[in-house]
């Protein structure tokens, strides 16, 4: 079964630095998200992204940070300039058509900030 | 915008027992309800979703209602199992919006 797939699945980073997750969509879907989640809280929308430009975002997702669809397969999140609060589990995920089609996640990478 | 309300936020079954969790939401435009079980560590999948033109969908032990005028969606979980044990969380989505708004989550414990 096809799946999306993120690396790293944990990254430890200081406070200030750059760090990039990297997601990697199920091949014949259109439309790519961010998801964060801080430790015990609910899943949070980060960002979307279709036809290779940034379709919604949410108020979390400030000037700090950006997606990249580099190539065909890969989908990536920059965070510039870490701060503690982006400390969270960091989830990719994909759809074949929008918002009414069924979202399948990638198993997430854990940031870390110290 | 969009937001979802759930509750409970903790819900303890003894096995075989029925769980219910219920999910209240406030855009009108919202027209795709999911749900999703994750387990510790893991990553959400999803279980059930349902679309504002049915008002119930099943599968297996797991149930699904809506209510569009009331704004609220209930999952139903039958003859529970320990492999249930998790966290549900509810979602909704504008019909031409691509982005999930999630409720706060329900801790789902089965006791043997």
């Amino acid at each position: 079964e096809p799946e999306v797939t993120q690396t790293p699945s944990h990254q430890v980073t200081q406070m200030g630095q750059e760090v990039i997750l990297r997601c990697v969509p199920i091949s014949n879907h259109l439309y790519f998200y961010w998801y964060r989640q801080i430790l015990g809280q609910k899943v949070e929308f980060l960002v979307s992204f279709y036809n290779n430009e940034i379709s919604e975002k949410s108020e979390i997702f400030d000037d700090q940070f950006s997606v990249e669809r580099p190539d065909g397969s890969n989908f990536t999140l920059k965070i510039r300039s870490t701060k503690l609060e982006d400390s969270a589990m960091y989830f990719c995920a994909s759809s074949e058509g929008g918002g009414r089609t069924e979202a399948f996640f990638g198993q997430g990478t854990r940031l870390t900030v110290v | 915008g969009e937001n979802v309300e759930q509750h409970p936020s903790t819900l303890s079954v003894q096995e075989g027992d029925s769980a219910v969790i219920k999910c209240t939401y406030s855009d009108s435009a919202s027209n795709y309800f999911p749900w999703y079980k994750q387990e510790l560590g893991k990553r959400p999948q999803l279980i059930i979703d349902i679309r504002s033109n049915v008002g119930e969908k099943k599968d297996q032990r797991i149930a699904v209602t809506l209510n569009k005028t009331a704004k609220h969606f209930s999952l139903h979980i039958t003859e529970t199992q320990p492999e249930d044990s998790a966290v549900y969380f509810c979602a909704a989505s504008e019909e031409y919006g691509n982005k999930l708004v999630f409720g706060a989550g329900t801790i789902l414990r089965v006791k043997s």
